[in-house]
């Protein structure tokens, strides 16, 4: 089974800081997602990844930055938090790029930025 | 701009029930069209439709790609209360973006029993 794991699913952070939010996939996918979902908008990508440090923006990457070193391994930064920041946030993976195999989601990661 | 709509957004029926959920996009060399059902969690796959593959079935659970209409629709047959969930459509174009699959808001089943 394919397994797609993150690090925290509830996470309440304070406007300012600095949050990281980890996303591991044990199927030597080649690609990588974030999302974030609110109600009414739906899924939105911020950030992907089709190989080891390389990475391309989303629909929405402002405010947000990304990490891969390892291939198995996506994180998502948070730079300073902000309240508009509050949501869920989940990671994917897939064999290839999107729409030439499903994503697999991780169970994702409630933040709260107060 | 690519984009999807599904419809209705919510709906409420009785366990036994068969529903029909609608998915329409508009997206630029279409590539494929998901399915994903989302409980309280992360969202499961249900249907990949490409040009090749446009009707899959899963016991219950079917769905049709129309490729001259730009839609597609998931049916429940004998819905359960275990169907109660966000349905989401999910479309991808070649080209461009190789990270654009474009979601739909959803549509929220909820299944009485």
């Amino acid at each position: 089974d394919v397994k797609v794991t993150q690090s925290s699913r509830y996470l309440v952070k304070r406007t300012g800081e600095k949050v990281f939010l980890e996303c591991v996939q044990d199927m030597d996918h080649e690609n990588m997602f974030w999302y974030r979902q609110d109600p009414g908008l739906g899924l939105r990508l911020i950030y992907f990844s089709y190989d080891v440090k390389m990475k391309e923006k989303g629909d929405i990457p402002e405010g947000y930055s990304v990490s891969r070193e390892k291939k198995e391994r996506f994180s998502l930064i948070l730079e300073s938090a902000s309240t508009n920041q509050t949501s869920m946030y989940l990671c994917a993976s897939s064999l290839y790029p999107a729409g030439g195999s499903e994503q697999f989601f991780g169970p994702g990661t409630r933040l709260t930025v107060l | 701009e690519d984009k999807v709509v599904q419809s209705p957004l919510s709906l409420v029926v009785h366990e036994g029930d068969t529903v029909t959920l609608n998915c329409s996009y508009e997206v630029t060399n279409f590539r494929s069209l998901l399915w994903y059902k989302q409980e309280k969690k992360a969202p499961t796959f249900l249907f990949m439709l490409t040009s090749s593959g446009i009707e899959k079935k899963s016991g219950r659970l079917s769905s049709i790609l129309d490729k001259k209409e730009l839609s597609s629709i998931l049916n429940i047959t004998a819905t359960q209360t275990g169907d109660s969930a966000i349905y989401l459509c999910a479309v991808a174009g070649y080209g461009g973006s190789q990270g654009n699959l474009i979601f739909g808001k959803g549509t929220k089943l909820s299944v009485k029993p």
